[in-house]
């Protein structure tokens, strides 16, 4: 079993649709919750760190299940330019950060 | 403000021979972490740095290394390279608990062919 694993997609959804992301982890320490976002051939960059609490920026909505050991990220309203590899992040505290294997979205028209 | 830098962006070798890749952290971040990413896989832990100390390693062979100089700045050193190795190679920075999450530079794209 991978230590982190997402659905790889894709998901293909229209303009101005709601989606949502899971991601599920093995390690019941893991302190710290990212989820970053890849554009084809760039670098990931850090959409939103995520808390137990759960945080918005926007029209992004990230939540933590620490029971069931999940994180979700939900995109509201989706535009084209959301279109990316959504990567969730896991770290143990240490600096080692374990990454999904990603979640490509495409929206469409 | 500069973030992360990484170079060379491109590179392409030839089975055997070795490659070093540099990085710039973010002014300010003492923390040097690398990873490897091949095509369609999430990125991949190679090797954190604090404080030039190895601090963590990854599930990568002994043909890996690294070092941090004291002004932060670190080199991952790959020899004897295998096709294989063919991947993006990212360096990110973050404060020293990283809590806050980690700035990626925009890699450097390897080719061994």
């Amino acid at each position: 079993r991978k230590e982190v694993e997402q659905d790889p997609g894709p998901f293909n959804v229209p303009e101005g649709a709601t989606v949502a992301f899971n991601c599920t982890y093995s390690n019941s320490a893991s302190q710290s919750f990212f989820w970053y976002r890849q554009d084809c051939r760039k670098e990931p960059k850090l959409l939103m760190s995520v808390y137990s609490s759960g945080n918005e920026d926007g029209r992004f909505t990230a939540q933590l299940n620490r029971a069931s050991q999940y994180i979700s990220l939900l995109i509201r309203d989706s535009k084209l330019s959301d279109s990316a590899t959504y990567l969730c992040a896991v770290g143990s505290g240490t600096g080692k950060l374990i990454f999904g294997q990603g979640t490509t979205l495409q929206v469409k028209p | 403000d500069a973030g992360v830098t990484q170079s060379p962006t491109h590179l392409i070798k030839t089975r055997g021979q070795h490659v070093t890749l540099r990085c710039s952290p973010i002014s300010g971040h003492k923390s040097v972490s690398w990873y490897q990413q091949v095509l369609g896989q999430g990125p991949q832990f190679i090797f954190q740095y604090y404080e030039k100390e190895e601090r963590g390693r990854g599930n990568f062979p002994d043909r890996f290394s690294a070092r941090q100089f004291p002004n932060y700045s670190s080199e991952l050193n790959v020899n004897a390279l295998l096709l294989g190795d063919s991947a993006l190679y990212l360096c990110a920075s973050s404060s020293r608990s990283g809590a806050e999450g980690y700035t990626f530079g925009s890699g450097t794209r390897l080719t061994v062919v």
